[in-house]
């Protein structure tokens, strides 16, 4: 268990709808990340956060967008929703967002998004 | 250009055999990390190692030697007495100094037959 929950575990939904992912970090970790695994893209970072502000942005379309709460919880909202969405979101947090290489980012299990 | 490059994409090895897996890395900052992660086929993504740039040591976690060689830019994961419950896919990832997210390799599937 690397204590970074996420929820749902798994997702069945339409094209045109909207989801939100929802994330709860590690005890003490300040930044959190988010990524979108699918088969022919592999594993693509989205969007990070630390301390409730945004850090860091890749691949992450217009349709999506994220925020970092407070209580340093995370959520990721999907909107107009294609079926090319389908994939496997994770969420993962760390430490720190100072750069220094040496921090760890450990990874929930991930949510199963379908779009049908 | 890819900066994380693993040329196996699926390994076939015996149980009880040692297994490398191959990672090559594409930084021009002196300070980076090196990870390996495991993604059974459950789905989540499990961390197996650190290394550091400036580590002199390669690290060691249980089964689990990174053969880091930074010359080469090579940084390889040898799994020792390899287990059926190794069977899943592998990852490398990297963290550059001046960057926080990390960036991953496209994974080799391993399997690993009784």
């Amino acid at each position: 268990d690397s204590g970074v929950t996420q929820t749902p575990k798994h997702l069945i939904t339409a094209t045109g709808q909207r989801v939100t992912l929802r994330c709860s970090p590690r005890s003490g970790d300040l930044s959190v990340y988010w990524y979108q695994q699918s088969l022919d893209q592999g594993l693509q970072f989205l969007i990070q956060y630390y301390n409730g502000e945004e850090r860091a942005k890749g691949n992450i379309l217009e349709r999506f967008s994220a925020q970092q709460f407070p209580d340093l919880h995370s959520e990721l909202n999907l909107s107009s929703l294609e079926l090319g969405d389908s994939a496997l979101y994770f969420c993962a947090s760390s430490v720190d967002g100072t750069g220094f290489s040496g921090n760890t980012i450990y990874f929930g299990e991930g949510s199963w998004l379908t779009v049908v | 250009a890819q900066k994380i490059t693993q040329t196996q994409p699926g390994m076939f090895v015996q149980e009880k055999e040692a297994v490398t897996l191959d990672c090559t890395y594409d930084t021009s900052d002196p300070s980076y990390g090196l990870f390996w992660y495991k993604q059974p086929s459950s789905g989540e993504m499990i961390f197996l190692i650190y290394q550091g740039s400036y580590d002199q040591q390669n690290a060691t976690e249980g089964r689990y030697s990174l053969n880091f060689q930074k010359a080469r830019k090579s940084a390889n994961l040898v799994i020792s007495a390899s287990q059926l419950g190794d069977s899943a896919m592998y990852f490398c990832a990297m963290r550059e100094g001046r960057d926080d997210k990390i960036i991953f390799g496209k994974g080799t599937r391993l399997h690993i037959l009784p």
